[in-house]
């Protein structure tokens, strides 16, 4: 079945340092791939998206390409500030609304 | 208010109360979802409606029991829970059509802590 696999956490960063978080998926047929951030006492919200191979999806300064040769979605950003860290899930969306699978979810801490 | 919305905020009940979570979206979508969120755990889905009828049922035990009075509204009944179903239960929604899953919108979630 489907699978979203993302990178242990927590990652703990200083302000102005470059983020990356590895997502990597396993699917049947296309996907739609997805980066949700949820900050703390809050629900999941859309960060940014991709819904075929090759697409960046790109939000806040963040950013995401959708690679099916090595079926990732890493999420990058060059300068995090303290207002990034949250909680950041993958997930991929393929054949309709019942086929919804989501990362275990990476804590990011970024520290002044 | 706009987008999705769930009341309350935060629960606690006793494993012989029955209680009731809403959920509201002001998205115009026809799909709604509940999501149970776990410490350590992946987000797990328990239910799907799509216009008002159920499609998904994720082996969810009967002690949870869902409700889509219409397309803006779903509540999820609770009665005789354990203490493991303590979580943050997360409601969503989206715009579906028969082959293709559009974003899913959440709201902030009830945290339910059973005793």
């Amino acid at each position: 079945g489907d699978s979203v696999t993302q990178m242990e956490g927590p990652v703990t960063l200083s302000e102005e340092a470059f983020l990356t978080i590895n997502c990597t998926y396993t699917a049947t047929g296309y996907p739609s791939l997805f980066w949700y951030v949820q900050y703390p006492g809050e629900g999941l919200q859309l960060l940014l998206k991709a819904t075929k191979a090759d697409d960046k999806g790109s939000n806040k300064g963040f950013e995401a390409t959708y690679r099916k040769e090595t079926t990732s979605f890493h999420l990058e950003k060059g300068s995090v500030q303290v207002s990034d860290s949250a909680v950041y899930f993958c997930a991929l969306f393929s054949g309709g609304y019942q086929k919804v699978t989501f990362g275990t979810g990476t804590k990011l801490q970024v520290i002044p | 208010e706009t987008g999705v919305t769930q009341t309350p905020r935060h629960l606690v009940m006793g494993m012989t109360n029955k209680k009731s979570l809403k959920c509201e979206q002001h998205l115009g979508h026809n799909a709604m979802y509940w999501y149970k969120q776990s410490a350590k755990k992946p987000l797990e889905l328990m239910f799907v409606y799509s216009l008002e009828e159920r499609v998904e049922n994720n082996s969810v035990p009967s002690r949870f029991s869902p409700e889509c009075p219409n397309s803006s509204h779903l509540f999820l009944h609770l009665h005789t829970l354990q203490p493991e179903d303590s979580a943050l239960y997360l409601c969503a929604s989206s715009q579906e059509s028969a082959t293709y899953t559009d974003t899913q919108y959440f709201g902030p979630g009830t945290r339910l802590t059973v005793l």
